[in-house]
């Protein structure tokens, strides 16, 4: 079955820390994608990757980084967290190229990040 | 920008009411959609997915969904919901072509016992 792990279920960093937020899959698939989720504003795209050392920035890049050495790992990184970056992060993953759009996206069980 | 819309933020159902939850969304080419269901404490899964064929597609846990090009609509459907139906749903899409999915704000579904 696919299985995408995120290192952490729960993390309670302070301001200004660096934050490392890890990701891996086990499906081998190009595409690996960061997410938070916060209430009333659904999933809301922070980095996409499509290939190893390749990413792009989504819809709220401020604040975070990302980086991809080897195809099954993703990882977030939030350079000097503050408190508006409290949220649930989720990572993703799916299979291809922009030919294999109709497959859909498999999730993590997400990490509830909390900067005091 | 291409965008989603689900108008229902939230909604409350008594057990074997039936379920229809709104998706529209903005893009005008081909279009790859999908409906999550997140259960409390649960990873996002997919309840059903369309991408061609026929606009009328069924997915797990007795859910379906109806592709209506013209309204650029696709609202997910449950003649009879029960108490274990109570999650959080998302519609998305993916334009073919394209490596983002863009996701509505998810509607939170409680279904009362």
């Amino acid at each position: 079955d696919v299985k995408v792990t995120q290192s952490s279920r729960y993390l309670v960093k302070r301001t200004g820390e660096k934050v490392f937020l890890e990701c891996v899959q086990d499906m081998d698939h190009e595409n690996m994608f960061w997410y938070r989720q916060d209430p009333g504003l659904g999933l809301r795209l922070i980095y996409f990757s499509y290939d190893v050392k390749m990413k792009e920035k989504g819809d709220i890049p401020e604040g975070y980084s990302v980086s991809r050495e080897k195809k099954e790992r993703f990882s977030l990184i939030l350079e000097s967290a503050s408190t508006n970056q409290t949220s649930m992060y989720l990572c993703a993953s799916s299979p291809g190229g922009t030919a294999y759009s109709n497959q859909p996206q498999h999730f993590g069980d997400g990490t509830r990040l909390s900067i005091l | 920008a291409q965008s989603v819309s689900q108008h229902n933020h939230h909604v409350i159902l008594s057990e074997a009411a039936s379920l229809e939850l709104g998706c529209n969304y903005s893009y005008g080419g081909t279009v790859n959609l999908f409906w999550y269901v997140q259960y409390p404490g649960q990873h996002l899964q997919l309840l059903l997915k369309y991408f061609s064929g026929d606009p009328l597609v069924k997915g797990i846990k007795g859910f379906e969904a109806e592709f209506i090009k013209s309204k650029f609509s696709f609202n997910l459907r449950k003649p009879s919901v029960q108490w274990s139906d109570t999650a959080e749903y998302f519609c998305a899409t993916r334009p073919s072509g394209t490596y983002k999915y863009i996701f509505g704000t998810g509607t939170r579904l409680k279904v009362l016992a």
